[in-house]
């Protein structure tokens, strides 16, 4: 059975300070592992996807890491601004005929001041 | 998430009514999917079409519920005989290629979603 499990399921940090935040899955054949963040009361918004060949990707104070092998993901957040509290998303896609994505139950981070 | 437009944005519904969710891609996509999000969970798939053709509705509920996409026309969730069960916020997402396939590596894009409430 395919499936992602974030930790921690919830984490409160100081503005400014950096936190990383971990995505576990089991999705097979892999295709691709994407990062959302979803504000509350709005759909999820696309930080970060990869595929198989890569290692980490970057968008702007985020940074996601894969690795295959192990079948981790991690993003981690730089500098945290009070913007930055929203629930992350971990979702794997299968590559295989028919597939679908695969949510992870998210991780909400609260900064505060 | 400009772009991908749910409406309404929050609907209320007495047990036994239906409701219709209606979600317009963004401009120049052909693929939509349908998700759910129960309270304080994350989101499930419930079912991906093209313009005339349900392609995946592993996802549906057997009963009571059903999704459209015209060929002309916004795509349409509708639930008859809503349960309390039924409340939460469903979300569109759409891709301008299958998003969910081996082909592509597109972010689908999500709406803000439809908070659906059963009294």
């Amino acid at each position: 059975k395919n499936q992602v499990e974030q930790s921690p399921q919830s984490l409160i940090i100081l503005e400014g300070k950096n936190c990383t935040l971990q995505c576990n899955y089991t999705v097979s054949p892999f295709s691709n592992l994407r990062w959302y963040k979803q504000d509350t009361g709005r759909g999820p918004v696309s930080l970060t996807i990869m595929t198989f060949s890569e290692n980490t990707k970057s968008n702007g104070r985020y940074t996601a890491t894969l690795d295959a092998d192990t079948k981790q993901s991690s993003l981690h957040i730089t500098a945290s601004q009070l913007s930055d509290s929203a629930s992350y998303i971990c979702v794997v896609s299968a590559n295989n005929a028919g597939n679908m994505l695969t949510f992870g139950g998210g991780t909400r981070l609260m900064v505060k001041p | 998430n400009a772009g991908v437009m749910q409406n309404p944005r929050h609907l209320v519904r007495r047990r036994g009514q239906e409701a219709r969710l209606r979600c317009s891609p963004m401009k120049g996509h052909s693929h939509v999917y349908w998700y759910r999000q129960l309270p304080e969970e994350g989101l499930k798939f419930m079912v991906y079409l093209q313009k005339e053709n349900i392609i995946d509705e592993s996802g549906m509920p057997k009963e009571r519920f059903s999704a459209e996409f015209p060929k002309e026309g916004p795509s349409i969730l509708r639930i008859q005989q809503v349960v309390r069960g039924d409340s939460a916020a469903y979300f569109c997402a759409s891709s301008p290629i299958p998003g969910q396939g081996i082909s592509s590596n597109q972010p689908q894009h999500f709406g803000d979603g439809t908070r659906l409430s059963i009294l």
